[in-house]
């Protein structure tokens, strides 16, 4: 089994300043198959980022994603006040076939 | 665009079965991954299971001998149902989509969700 650890557990930024999430996987995961979701309270996830890098339908290019391997990294550039929330990676292929990192809540300083 | 609903009991006693079923619209059922996920309350997200339209299932082993995953392509619908359910089983349940790939797996993410809803169990 593939283990997602997400750091940071908590980030607290401001708007405007640049998020780097951090999602280290236990074991190789191929980069066609990590994405990203944001949820915000009260809300189901919203698909960001699939492939490791790209952007799914809708999201704002200062969302980005890169990495391979076993480590994996979401880039907000320049956090607008919608952006604070919590936010999950998500590997895919290894039993169970799907799983999900802890998460990282991204909030207002 | 496409939606998916969930509905089911809110409730649910303990060793009893939880039913749930999503209602897919505005996209045939056929063609892709249908899953469910799950969220405890303050918690993250746990994978329970997918089916392809084709009827082809695959479920997170730490689950699989309560979970059943079933079609209804002619109502558009899947359904999740867990049997011996315990307060552990407590959760908001999301059904989501995964998209097949031209090789016909499935693409490994998921782009569209329902909104969820709570199950409960307790006495």
């Amino acid at each position: 089994e593939i283990v997602l650890t997400q750091s940071p557990g908590t980030l607290s930024l401001s708007p405007g300043e640049r998020a780097t999430l951090s999602c280290r996987a236990s074991q190789t995961v191929s980069s066609s198959y990590l994405a990203w979701y944001q949820q915000k309270p009260g809300q189901a996830p919203r698909l960001l980022i699939y492939g490791a890098s790209s952007r799914a339908t809708g999201i704002p290019d200062r969302f980005s994603g890169s990495g391979s391997g076993t480590d994996f990294t979401l880039t907000i550039s320049r956090l607008e006040p919608e952006d604070f929330a919590v936010y999950y990676c998500q590997q895919y292929g290894s039993s169970p076939v799907y799983s999900f990192g802890q998460g990282t809540k991204l909030e207002i300083k | 665009q496409v939606q998916l609903q969930e509905s089911g009991p809110g409730l649910v006693k303990p060793s009893e079965t939880l039913s749930l079923t999503c209602t897919v619209s505005d996209v045939s059922i056929s063609r892709f991954y249908w899953s469910w996920i799950r969220q405890p309350p303050g918690k993250g997200l746990e994978w329970i299971a997918y089916i392809y339209y084709s009827g082809s299932t695959n479920y997170n082993p730490s689950l699989k001998s309560r979970v059943t995953i079933s079609v209804d392509t002619s109502k558009n619908q899947f359904s999740l149902k867990l049997s011996s359910v315990t307060a552990a089983d407590t959760a908001v349940y999301y059904c989501a989509r995964d998209n097949p790939t031209p090789r016909g797996t499935p693409a490994s993410y998921f782009d569209y969700w329902g909104q969820g809803t709570l199950v409960t169990v307790s006495s």
